[in-house]
């Protein structure tokens, strides 16, 4: 059974600094991998998707990589800022009916 | 941007009343998912659906779960007897494809439902 992993659970920065955020998964039959935003009581954004035959994706200022066979991926967030602040979620599809795994989050605070 | 259209945005209801929740998916795709996120959670499937008939369910997905694409349009989850346990926040999805590695999910807003 797929599980995914995303430690540690909150993270305070201030702004201007670049992060990085973590994510494992157990099984690496993935099709691709998915990094979301969440703001407060709000649903899910798409930010980056990376897949399965890829090393990494870029949009902006944040970057997504991916090492199947370990397991991980992480999301680089450069320059923070006080609008970066939510909870990022990283998700794999498995599976031939596209079901999304989901860890349960790592909620950033960009202090001004 | 099109977009998934989920209502109500949030419902308020007793246990063992059934509720519907309803999505309006992305008009062009064809497979359709049901997520739920209990306050505090991990974001869980539940369900997806695609030419009218469930193609994968969790184990959450029971007996009292059922999903139903009535028109051209919508996409229904419905709760027969709610249990103050499924209170979370019900997020409905839509993608084009299945199954390969381009495939992206884009997710409504999300129905807060609160069993009392």
């Amino acid at each position: 059974k797929q599980e995914v992993t995303q430690i540690p659970a909150a993270l305070s920065v201030p702004e201007g600094e670049n992060l990085v955020l973590n994510c494992s998964f157990t099984d690496s039959a993935i099709y691709n991998l998915q990094w979301f935003r969440q703001d407060p009581g709000k649903g899910l954004t798409s930010l980056l998707l990376i897949q399965s035959s890829q090393r990494e994706q870029t949009s902006g200022r944040l970057n997504a990589s991916l090492d199947k066979s370990s397991g991980r991926s992480t999301l680089y967030i450069a320059a923070s800022q006080p609008g970066d602040s939510a909870t990022y979620l990283c998700a794999v599809m498995t599976g031939a009916n596209s079901k999304l795994t989901f860890g349960k989050g790592i909620t950033l605070s960009v202090r001004p | 941007e099109p977009e998934v259209t989920q209502t109500p945005s949030h419902q308020v209801t007793q246990m063992g009343q059934e509720v519907i929740l309803r999505c309006v998916p992305i008009s062009n795709h064809l497979y359709f998912y049901w997520y739920r996120q209990i306050l505090g959670q991990k974001v869980e499937f539940l369900v997806s659906f695609y030419n009218n008939e469930i193609s994968e369910k969790s184990e959450i997905f029971d007996d009292q779960f059922s999903v139903e694409r009535p028109d051209g349009s919508n996409f229904t989850l419905k709760i027969r007897s709610t249990k103050l346990e499924d209170s979370a926040m019900y997020f409905c999805a839509s993608s084009e494809a299945l199954g390969w590695g381009a495939n992206v999910l884009t997710f409504g807003a999300g129905s807060r439902l609160t069993v009392l």
